[in-house]
């Protein structure tokens, strides 16, 4: 039974590209989170999905980042232009149910480094 | 602002003691209030969690008190074990949003 699947594992990219990270929920889980991990802030919730719509994006820092879940089984945090300040650890999760009470199933996460 | 606070970055025990790891938070709004603990080069997955209505949830080792007077929460891991070494981050969920603390990295020492 395969846990939230994300891709890349590790990302390195120079300052200026454009870095797309992907993630597969849980089937049959109908919440999906994306989460930023920095050694200064810890565990940030960045956007949060119920049912493929975006309901609270309020964690997303500024307009260089996007996220889309176009079906329930697939969805994309963008960041572009990258910047070394975006270097972090980017974690999804998937839920059954809405909202952050229920728990939360996380993916290994990606690691960005931008150069 | 940190709306959670975990204020010891690391602890390390004895095998076999008790190990206390301690969440502050600043908003009375939370009303549950979750631990997951996380492994290197893994995602954190969920331990245990208490409402408000309650100050203490045990499951089996692990045991969370809840002092809503003070905002503060603690877990209890009693006897540690080596296989416990691991980040511990406190997780508060509020309305839409999901606030983690900075975790507290436990070693236990065999």
């Amino acid at each position: 039974d395969a846990g939230v699947i994300q891709s890349p594992r590790h990302e390195v990219t120079e300052m200026g590209q454009e870095v797309t990270l992907r993630c597969k929920p849980i089937s049959g889980h109908n919440s999906l989170f994306w989460y930023r991990q920095t050694m200064m802030r810890g565990l940030e919730l960045l956007i949060y999905f119920n049912n493929n719509v975006p309901i609270d994006d309020s964690g997303m820092p500024e307009d260089r980042f996007s996220a889309k879940m176009p079906n329930a089984s697939f969805s994309t945090l963008k960041i572009q232009p990258s910047e070394p300040r975006d270097s972090a650890v980017y974690f999804c999760a998937s839920s059954l149910g809405q909202g952050p009470l229920n728990e939360q199933f996380f993916g290994p996460g990606t690691r960005l480094t931008v150069l | 602002d940190q709306q959670v606070k975990q204020n010891s970055p690391s602890l390390s025990v004895q095998e076999g003691r008790i190990s206390i790891l301690n969440c502050d938070y600043t908003n009375s709004m939370f009303d549950y209030f979750l631990w997951y603990k996380k492994y290197p080069a893994e995602g954190p997955t969920f331990l245990i969690s208490i409402s408000s209505i309650k100050d203490k949830n045990e499951d089996g080792r692990f045991t969370v008190f809840l002092n809503k007077s003070a905002k503060h929460l603690s877990l209890h891991i009693v006897p540690s074990q080596p296989g416990d070494s691991a980040v511990y981050f406190c997780a508060l969920p509020a309305g839409n949003q999901f606030y983690f603390g900075t975790g507290t990295s436990l070693t236990v020492i065999p």
